[in-house]
């Protein structure tokens, strides 16, 4: 079965503090995102890759990074974390190139910013 | 500003009764998904529909795309307790997915 692993469900941190989102995939896919979904917006992406080392901004990347070292882990890096960067943040895959395959999801990882 | 807009942004209803939601874009996309996320979890597909005028069912739900490609509808009929969450469509644009605002569904036993 496939599976999308998120580090941690539940992340509280203080202003200021630099925030690293862990996650894993285990389908080999090429593409991994990276999502923060609040209330009556959906879910708005921060930071996609297509491979190794690749990676492009979405259409919320400030005050966000992330690293790609290997294919199946993607990182989402909170430089200098503020309290509007409380928000519930999801991890998916994608197989590259194919529109009509699910993305898969992670469980999610709910970050308060103190 | 939100490539896809759903409506209605929350549902309540009894058990029993028919609902649509709605998901309209001004974009063309290659195909269109629509999720089911319930709390604490993350999005689970549903359903990919790729052709324009598409219509696909899965037991009481019904998904239809629209003949330009820009927009589509989630149709439930006779709606069940266990159907309660969070409805999201997502619209493909090579590469990259643009989720809906979500429809928040709770059925009333």
């Amino acid at each position: 079965d496939v599976k999308v692993t998120q580090s941690s469900r539940y992340l509280v941190k203080r202003t200021g503090e630099k925030v690293f989102l862990e996650c894993v995939q285990d389908m080999d896919h090429e593409n991994m995102f990276w999502y923060r979904q609040d209330p009556g917006l959906g879910l708005r992406l921060i930071y996609f890759s297509y491979d190794v080392k690749m990676k492009e901004k979405g259409d919320i990347p400030e005050g966000y990074s992330v690293s790609r070292e290997k294919k199946e882990r993607f990182s989402l890096i909170l430089e200098s974390a503020s309290t509007n960067q409380t928000s519930m943040y999801l991890c998916a895959s994608h197989l590259t190139g194919r529109s009509n395959q699910p993305q898969h999801f992670g469980d999610g990882t709910r970050l308060s910013i103190l | 500003t939100q490539l896809l807009e759903q409506s209605p942004q929350f549902l309540s209803i009894q058990e029993g009764e028919n609902l649509t939601v709605y998901c309209n874009s001004s974009s063309v996309f290659s195909s269109l998904q629509w999720y089911r996320q319930e709390p604490g979890e993350g999005p689970v597909l549903l359903v990919t529909v790729v052709t324009g005028g598409e219509v696909k069912k899965l037991k009481r739900l019904t998904f239809q795309f629209g003949d330009a490609r820009k927009d589509s509808s989630l149709h439930i009929t006779a709606a069940q307790p266990g159907d309660t969450g969070l409805y999201l469509c997502a619209g493909f644009i090579p590469n990259q997915f643009y989720f809906g605002t979500g429809t928040s569904l709770t059925v009333i036993p």
